[in-house]
């Protein structure tokens, strides 16, 4: 059965810490996303890879694909990033649909 | 605001009503996605249509209907429902034909079966 694993699941940190979130998977994929959900269900897509490395204001996406694994970090953590992370994949190409990792609790404290 | 709307946002439905949950999308997307998220689950899919097509079918029980008219709606009809149905249902889209492309949620329907 094609998998995501995704660690830790909760994390508690505290302000301006640097933050890694880490997922694997178990076969070949044509995607990863990495998603961010908030209280209240909204899901919202912060990065898309397929090879190497996304960077968005302080979100920064790796991905390896020989060793079927990615991370997701965000620097100088701030409250407003305590979300829910979740990681997903593409197994194929096309309209395919996602297969989800289960996400990791992420809260910052001040 | 990610374009993708769902109504309604939230729906309390007894076992034996009938239903329609609701998206829509002007994104110019031709795929369209609905995934259930439940308690302490991960997200699952559970239907796709491309070009209003269903390619995929995630082995969804037959009490929930999925129709896509056009390339800008989808709707999932729910009837005769069980309790453990319960989940937040959210809808994508997408735009298929690249080879990788990003999805946009709605922000869900939280359904409570009683």
């Amino acid at each position: 059965k094609n998998e995501v694993e995704q660690s830790p699941q909760n994390l508690t940190a505290q302000e301006g810490e640097f933050i890694t979130i880490n997922c694997s998977y178990s076969v070949g994929i044509s995607a990863l996303h990495w998603l961010q959900q908030h209280p209240g269900g909204g899901i919202v897509s912060l990065f898309m890879l397929s090879s190497g490395k996304k960077k968005h204001g302080r979100l920064i996406a790796t991905i390896n694909i020989q060793e079927k694994h990615s991370s997701l970090h965000i620097t100088a953590s701030h409250p407003r990033d305590s979300a829910v992370y979740i990681c997903a994949v593409r197994w194929g190409g096309g309209a395919d649909g996602l297969t989800f990792g289960k996400g990791t609790h992420l809260i910052i404290q001040p | 605001e990610t374009g993708v709307t769902q109504t309604p946002r939230h729906l309390v439905m007894g076992m034996t009503n009938k239903k329609s949950l609701k998206c829509e999308q002007h994104l110019g997307h031709n795929a369209m996605y609905w995934y259930k998220q439940s308690a302490k689950k991960p997200l699952e899919l559970m239907f796709v249509y491309n070009f209003k097509e269903q390619t995929e079918n995630n082995s969804v029980p037959s009490r929930f209907s999925p129709e896509c008219p056009n390339s800008s709606h989808l709707f999932l009809h729910l009837h005769t429902l069980q309790p453990e149905d319960s989940a937040l249902y959210l809808c994508a889209s997408s735009h298929p034909g690249q080879l990788v492309d990003t999805q946009y949620f709605g922000p869900g329907t939280r359904l409570t079966v009683l």
